[in-house]
């Protein structure tokens, strides 16, 4: 168990592209959530996971996101069509403890240009 | 609704104490996080108070007031590596999703 990782650490991509960010949480835990982050303002929950399956979806999400965590190891999260506004960090993290500590992973920072 | 309140900046000298306050709204209790973030990294866990008190570990404590919806971060002997965010969070709701609500994060910015 060395933390949880995230794959890329940057992307720079056009607008309209689709790009898919990677999550490899710690080894049996079995929560993966996903969080955005702007500048100057804390993370925003976007989607959680217990084990393979999406129990909740933040109003955020918008159709032309979507996260899948096959397997109930590693998770993706793709955009579709990007645009300007959903520059921003992608944490991932996961939850090992009852007291709800979270473990964050590194971040995607995402500009779309 | 669900609330989490804490100041934008504060400044503090090296070696000082300061207090970081945090106010929250929420439906339900269980409980009330500190994290640390520094610029261009990830969160990292601080702190847990889920009774009334303070609680200490090494140069920071958090305390809790359930009753006042109320707490603070205190950081003793600052360091200039403390410069960070601290972000104040809470679970949404009573359910047992373990889904946060942060507030927007104090920034801290230690001067020689």
């Amino acid at each position: 168990d060395t933390g949880v990782s995230q794959d890329p650490r940057h992307k720079i991509t056009k607008r309209g592209q689709n790009v898919t960010f990677r999550c490899d949480p710690i080894s049996e835990h079995n929560r993966l959530y996903w969080y955005r982050q702007t500048l100057g303002q804390g993370p925003e929950f976007l989607t959680y996971f217990q084990n393979e399956a999406q129990l909740e979806k933040s109003r955020l999400l918008s159709d032309r996101f979507s996260a899948e965590r096959p397997k109930g190891s590693f998770s993706t999260l793709e955009i579709q069509r990007t645009e300007q506004g959903d520059s921003a960090m992608y944490l991932c993290a996961d939850q090992g403890g009852a007291d709800y500590g979270y473990t964050f992973g590194s971040g995607t920072r995402l500009t779309v240009v | 609704g669900q609330n989490i309140d804490q100041p934008t900046e504060m400044t503090a000298t090296e070696g000082a104490i300061v207090q970081i306050n945090c106010t929250y709204q929420t439906s339900g209790f269980n409980g009330l996080f500190w994290y640390q973030q520094h610029a261009g990294e990830a969160p990292t866990f601080l702190s847990y108070n889920v009774l009334d008190g303070l609680e200490e570990k090494g140069r920071f404590s958090s305390f809790l007031s359930r009753s006042k919806g109320y707490s603070y971060l205190l950081l003793k002997e600052l360091q200039m590596k403390d410069s960070a965010s601290y972000l104040c969070a809470a679970p949404h709701g009573s359910s047992n999703t373990g889904k946060l609500i942060f507030g927007q994060g104090t920034t801290l910015q230690v001067k020689p």
